[in-house]
């Protein structure tokens, strides 16, 4: 079936413009996760959502960041003002449920450039 | 201290060899655990789960030792497509799920 989608896989942008990444969880996956991953560094958590739950948003690095998810799909992530520490893949992962061995399952990832 | 710390390599192996990776955790209130590979620009997919008892899934080997607060993944018979980044991964409750990714350590088999 079909996995994780991402769009856009790559995205170039000028410094201070705004930015939208999407991702499309796997059907029927209720918990979907963001993440950034700068070169060569571990994955960052941003944000989770659960079902309908209020999403856990400790991950978000300031308020430049913020994400939407509408019911137990399609999800956006937003950066405004886009700085050049920004520059770096955000995945995106959903999991069937919230319990604690879950696996996720990531999408490809958006390679986000800051110029 | 990082929640979850990972020597990152590389570790440059022969094939054929046994390379074994560490592990370690600093919240004691962990309670599921996990090891993914990545390989080079590309997502993480769930190598295997890693179990109280420990468990293995053909040439992979995972242990948990909760006293000493770390999870180990042995490979056995490394071969050149094992080359990629494993990163441990460590989940707990409390209010909201916490998931922490490790930052990785990186192997290369070497023909």
């Amino acid at each position: 079936g079909a996995g994780v989608s991402q769009s856009p896989s790559n995205k170039v942008t000028e410094k201070g413009k705004d930015v939208e990444l999407r991702c499309d969880p796997i059907s029927g996956h209720t918990a979907l996760y963001w993440y950034r991953q700068r070169l060569g560094q571990g994955l960052e958590f941003l944000i989770y959502f659960q079902g309908n739950s209020a999403p856990d948003k400790s991950g978000l690095p300031s308020d430049r960041f913020s994400a939407e998810r509408t019911g137990e799909s399609v999800s956006t992530l937003t950066i405004q003002r886009t700085q050049q520490e920004d520059s770096a893949v955000y995945l995106c992962a959903s999991s069937v449920g919230a319990s604690l061995q879950e696996t996720q399952y990531f999408g490809p990832g958006t390679r986000l450039l800051v110029l | 201290r990082k929640e979850v710390e990972q020597d990152p390599g590389p570790f440059n192996v022969p094939e054929g060899a046994t390379v074994a990776f560490n592990c370690t955790y600093s919240n004691s209130a962990s309670q599921s655990f996990f090891w993914y590979r990545q390989d080079c620009r590309k997502e993480p997919k769930l190598l295997m789960s890693v179990y109280s008892s420990g468990n293995e899934d053909g040439r992979f080997t995972a242990q948990l030792n909760r006293a000493s607060q770390y999870i180990s993944l042995l490979i056995r018979d490394s071969k050149l497509s094992d080359s990629a980044t494993y990163l441990c991964v460590v989940r707990r409750s409390g209010g909201y799920q916490k998931v922490t990714f490790g930052t990785g350590t990186k192997l290369q088999v070497i023909p």
